[in-house]
């Protein structure tokens, strides 16, 4: 069936990069999202990457695609104390349907 | 523009209690989406409509839940008789375009505990 999954926790320290890595298994799979929740808030889509895209840069984000490990990574350059959130990879299905990973806690150390 | 509105924010009721969420989407979009989070875990789809039609109910439990949106804009979500086990946030997205779902803009949510 339809799984994503994320590691629970990442700590970084302000102003190094971080990398948040996601497996999902639908080879399928038409778009990859990656969204970040902030407490007490909805989810707020920060960037997606085609099916046959193997890289999209966005500013200080840049995500990777390895279509045939099934692997999606998402690197914040310099990250900051406001990119403290959960951050949760999606694939959409083959059935356009969206399964979110159970999301990773990023917190930053001054 | 205005972002998906949803109420109420928070909601304590006990087991065995009915329960109605209300979402509004924002202005134009077709697509509305109703996800349930639980703590800790990523949200999951319950049911998403296109205009008033509805096009994946299939991990909406049934003999609990329904859902509608009559009119095509606004949506109600309902919970009778409410489990312990449905305590968790529920979100509402909207979307243009059910083909380019991946712009689904979400709500702050409602955070249900059932007692």
């Amino acid at each position: 069936g339809e799984d994503v999954e994320q590691s629970l926790f990442l700590s970084v320290r302000e102003g190094d990069s971080s990398v948040i890595n996601c497996t999902y298994t639908d080879s399928s799979s038409t778009y990859l999202y990656w969204y970040k929740q902030e407490p007490g808030a909805g989810l707020q889509l920060l960037t997606y990457i085609f099916s046959n895209m193997d890289m999209k840069q966005d500013q200080r984000l840049t995500v990777l695609l390895n279509k045939k490990d099934k692997h999606l990574s998402l690197r914040i350059a310099d990250t900051q104390t406001g990119d403290s959130a959960i951050y949760f990879c999606a694939e959409q299905s083959s059935a356009s349907k969206i399964i979110f990973g159970s999301g990773t806690r990023l917190s930053i150390r001054p | 523009e205005a972002g998906v509105a949803q109420s109420p924010r928070y909601k304590i009721i006990e087991k065995r209690q009915s329960v109605a969420f209300w979402c509004n989407p924002i202005s134009g979009h077709a697509t509305l989406y109703w996800y349930q989070q639980i703590l800790g875990q990523g949200p999951k789809l319950l049911i998403q409509f296109q205009n008033n039609g509805v096009v994946d109910d299939s991990q909406l439990p049934k003999d609990r839940f329904s859902a509608e949106r009559l009119k095509g804009v606004d949506s109600t979500l309902k919970i009778q008789p409410a489990k312990l086990e449905d305590s968790a946030v529920y979100l509402c997205a909207s979307s243009l375009e059910h083909t380019d779902s991946y712009e689904q803009y979400f709500g702050p949510g409602t955070r249900l505990t059932v007692t």
